[in-house]
């Protein structure tokens, strides 16, 4: 069965903590992506990776880090740079090409205390 | 640079009755255009997506979308809703030409009352 997981789906976490995220797939996707989903924002994205070993910045990159040493997974930490790191956290994956729709995971609600 | 619009945040609408979500988009470029529909607490689902050819495009759970390139919108539409409607709905454009990141509108709360 096919698809995203994300885990652990509520975090809590002290101010000033690094926290991870992880998200794996089993789709076979090339690419993947991290957003950030805050209410009335819509979703904004923070890194995302078109290939093993390679990721990219998104608009809101700032305060958190990623890593893609392998094709299934790509775990996102959240620093303690983040100024405001409550969110919920979306991870989503697609096929390469223009065209192809993202697929994404259940989500990770992080409350930071 | 491209930019979606959601022009409406919340939509209340009776059980039954038709409903019609507004999206706006701009781009310098050919998009493909997409529509996401999420339940609380859940990821996105694709609801349907617009790449060429026809500007009516029929999704899942009865819903459609028209593309209209010159008033540069994609409305969802669907002619008789279900409580199970209820959720927040999302509009994406992405651009056509290299590689371009997805932008998403800031959503449409959909409210089925019974």
């Amino acid at each position: 069965d096919g698809g995203i997981t994300q885990s652990p789906k509520y975090l809590f976490r002290k101010e000033g903590q690094n926290v991870t995220l992880s998200c794996e797939q089993n789709l076979n996707h090339d690419a993947m992506y991290w957003y950030r989903q805050d209410p009335g924002q819509g979703l904004r994205l923070i890194y995302y990776s078109q290939i093993v070993n390679d990721f990219q910045k998104g608009d809101i990159a700032e305060g958190y880090s990623v890593s893609r040493e392998k094709k299934e997974s790509f775990p996102l930490t959240v620093t303690s740079a983040q100024k405001n790191p409550t969110a919920f956290y979306l991870c989503a994956s697609s096929i390469q090409g223009r065209q192809n729709e993202q697929f994404f995971g259940p989500g990770t609600r992080l409350t930071v205390l | 640079a491209q930019s979606v619009t959601q022009l409406d945040s919340q939509v209340p609408v009776f059980e039954e009755a038709p409903v019609e979500l507004r999206c706006n988009y701009s781009s310098s470029v050919s998009v493909y255009l997409f529509w996401y529909v999420q339940y609380p607490n859940q990821g996105l689902q694709l609801l349907l997506k617009y790449l060429s050819g026809s500007t009516l495009v029929k999704g899942i759970n009865g819903f459609e979308a028209e593309f209209n390139k010159s008033q540069t919108s994609f409305h969802l539409r669907k002619p008789s809703v279900h409580i199970s409607d209820t959720a927040e709905y999302f509009c994406a454009v992405k651009g056509s030409g290299g590689y371009q990141k997805v932008t998403f509108g800031i959503g449409t709360k959909l409210q089925v009352i019974p």
